[in-house]
């Protein structure tokens, strides 16, 4: 069974750093693209990082680059997200997704079958 | 940024309707189009990816279609599950993004 488990969040101030984990399980974590979605109280969805199976390829949305880092070490099956200078517009529930790897003529998409459970993180003084 | 508008934001509706939620890139984003649901608390559910190829396990009354700018998910006969928040997630290129999300309500 696949299992996606985030940990890592708290209460950090403004300013602050967190490392966000997810341990994965039940599938060869080092065959996947990984992503972390965040989701502020009361609000949508936003993508946040991707980073392919080997880590060549990282992606971010614009308003983390420079502040947070996607990182994985497939030995331990984790996906990490580095974050500092943390604002109090990141506060958010963190989930980990696993993207299922569909690709059709030559064209690979983005689709994130399995998610963590979250975890929450919130920036305040 | 691609930008994705779902409409409408909320809605209400009865045991057995037909609910259709569309989703308008600000783009062409051919077909690259997944939608989730999502329920109070609880982390996303894959529905549809590939705007119309929908995941293993979801019941056949949920459907997707649309390519280029204008994609739609459809309910054909909305069940006590249902009652969620969707979400449509374009895929064409980077940063991902999401619409702001359809809250469907029990009328």
């Amino acid at each position: 069974e696949v299992q996606l488990a985030e940990s890592g969040g708290g209460l950090v101030q403004p300013g602050g750093s967190l490392r966000l984990s997810c341990a994965a399980s039940g599938f060869t974590f080092s065959s996947y693209w990984m992503s972390w979605v965040r989701q502020a109280p009361g609000k949508g969805l936003e993508w946040v990082a991707h980073m392919k199976e080997d880590g060549s390829e990282k992606y971010y949305v614009d308003s983390v680059k420079g502040r947070f880092t996607v990182s994985r070490d497939n030995g331990e099956n984790s996906l990490y997200l580095q974050m500092s200078s943390l604002r109090a517009e990141d506060t958010a529930v963190y989930y980990c997704a696993r993207d299922l790897g569909y690709c059709n003529n030559g064209v690979c998409h983005a689709v994130f079958d399995y998610w963590g459970q979250g975890t929450l993180v919130t920036v305040s003084s | 940024a691609i930008q994705m508008t779902q409409s409408p934001s909320s809605l209400s509706a009865s045991v057995g309707d037909r609910v259709t939620i569309t989703c308008r890139a600000s783009q062409g984003i051919r077909n690259e189009l997944t939608w989730y649901q999502q329920k109070p608390g609880k982390a996303p559910k894959l529905l549809i990816y590939a705007a119309s190829i929908s995941q293993s396990g979801i019941p056949s009354r949920f459907s997707g279609s649309g390519s280029g700018t204008d994609f739609t998910l459809t309910i054909s006969s909305l069940q006590p599950e249902d009652f969620a928040t969707y979400h449509c997630l374009q895929d064409f290129s980077y940063p991902l993004t999401f619409g702001g999300g359809t809250k469907v309500e029990i009328k």
